[in-house]
């Protein structure tokens, strides 16, 4: 089983639009837990952590389910520069490395 | 406001050649890491650095791989003897004690 498993999409979507993103993870002793988005050829960007009790950053809300092992982004009234690949990420159990583990990423496409 | 900085961002090399990959994370960033990215491919862990030593490698980061920090600033990754799978972007990463790792622009190796 993948540590970290998205749906790789790609979501067509118009501009407006509400698209949610799922991710699942392998490892129950994960401590924390974060959505990243990557352009094309570029690096990774914190898009925002994720909390137990959801967390909200503008258009974008987060949500965690420990006991279902489930995280889920949700973009309101998506934009043309939201067009991007959204990258589910994990930390491994409590160490001392902190290393990210990454899903393979949901591409979304947002059409005028 | 304070980014990660890598340089070069594109090194071409032939097979069996040395590369250093150099970084300057975050200023009072204290936890340091590398990921590599090959292309169509997810982003993976390679190495984590803390308190001017090596916290945990993955399984890619053998013999041929190398960490230094060998001043207040920089963070190197060598390949010794570099092999065709070693092209890739590489990432390096600096985290903060709020467990957010930020990522730099990347080198896009390519082994001839």
């Amino acid at each position: 089983r993948k540590e970290v498993e998205q749906d790789p999409g790609p979501f067509n979507v118009p501009e407006g639009a509400t698209v949610a993103f799922n991710c699942t993870y392998s490892n129950s002793a994960s401590q924390s837990f974060f959505w990243y988005r990557q352009d094309c050829r570029k690096e990774p960007k914190l898009l925002m952590s994720v909390y137990s009790s959801g967390n909200e950053d503008g258009r974008f809300t987060a949500q965690l389910n420990r006991a279902s092992q489930y995280i889920s982004l949700l973009i309101r009234d998506s934009k043309l520069s939201d067009s991007a690949t959204y990258l589910c990420v994990v930390t491994g159990e409590m160490d001392s490395s902190y290393k990210l583990i990454f899903g393979s990423g949901t591409r979304l496409l947002v059409r005028p | 406001e304070p980014e990660v900085t890598q340089t070069p961002s594109h090194q071409v090399t032939q097979m069996g050649q040395e590369v250093i990959l150099r970084c300057v994370p975050i200023s009072n960033h204290l936890y340091f890491y590398w990921y590599r990215q090959i292309l169509g491919q997810k982003v993976e862990f390679l190495v984590s650095f803390y308190n001017n030593e090596i916290s945990e490698k993955s399984e890619i980061f053998d013999d041929q791989f190398s960490v230094e920090r060998p001043d207040g600033s920089n963070f190197t990754l060598k390949i010794r003897s570099t092999k065709l799978e070693d092209s890739a972007m590489y990432f390096c990463a600096s985290m903060d004690r709020t467990y957010e790792q930020y990522f730099g622009p990347g080198t896009r190796l390519t082994v001839t």
